[in-house]
């Protein structure tokens, strides 16, 4: 049963356009939502999060935007960059743990 | 800087071995993770621990054990290795036990290969 869900596994945008990321989760009772971001052979680092109360935050080229009557999150990066190509994992926190969403790999083309 | 690592980037087993995967952290964090990655199913949680000697089965615990002697280390180990437990193997340390946030940071990974 996944409580996490990113339903592309790719995505492929040309540099300097938008990229937008989308996560779906059924669990009413997660209270943040964290975004990572995984190079290959790479551990994967903190990206963004959000607050269950919040609806959205933004840092720098990134801004995560949180729909909880839709039970929805995506992360938007403007504009993207070749650098920016890498699997991005979107995360929810329960109990001291976080539950993963299977990824997606983005690809920005110059 | 919150430094995670792991003993091995790549490491190649035989069906069988008894398999030690170490991770140690310099910052003090109370909380210790090990997940396994695979291609389409993101991160799965195997163990996780909220503090020394104590430990908790995550989602695909079967086949692995865990061992947390000292705050700053967490080891997985498969007792006997099988060709399905190939995989890509992260550690991941957290601040507070008690704390509604918990950003993860993850060490660089070991990629086992099980012949």
């Amino acid at each position: 049963d996944q409580q996490v869900k990113q339903n592309s596994p790719s995505l492929s945008v040309q540099e300097g356009r938008i990229s937008i990321l989308n996560c779906d989760y059924t669990n009413s009772m997660f209270d943040y939502f964290l975004w990572y971001k995984k190079y290959p052979a790479e551990g994967p680092t903190f990206l963004i999060s959000i607050s269950s109360i919040k609806d959205k935050n933004e840092d720098g080229r990134f801004t995560v935007f949180l729909n909880k009557s839709a039970k929805h999150l995506s992360l938007h990066i403007v504009p993207s960059q070749p650098g920016d190509s890498a699997v991005y994992f979107c995360a929810a926190s329960v109990g001291g743990k976080l539950i993963f969403g299977q990824g997606t790999e983005l690809s920005v083309k110059p | 800087d919150v430094k995670v690592t792991q003993s091995s980037r790549y490491l190649v087993k035989r069906t069988g071995e008894k398999v030690f995967l170490e991770c140690v952290q310099d910052m003090d964090h109370e909380n210790m993770f090990w997940y396994r990655q695979d291609p389409g199913l993101g991160l799965r949680l195997i163990y996780f621990s909220y503090d020394v000697k104590m430990k908790e089965k995550g989602d695909i615990p079967e086949g692995y054990s865990v061992s947390r002697e000292k705050k700053e280390r967490f080891s997985l180990i498969l007792e006997s290795a099988s060709t399905n437990q190939t995989s890509m193997y992260l550690c991941a340390s957290s601040l507070y036990a008690g704390s509604n946030y918990n950003e993860q940071f993850f060490g660089p990974g070991t990629r086992l290969t099980v012949l």
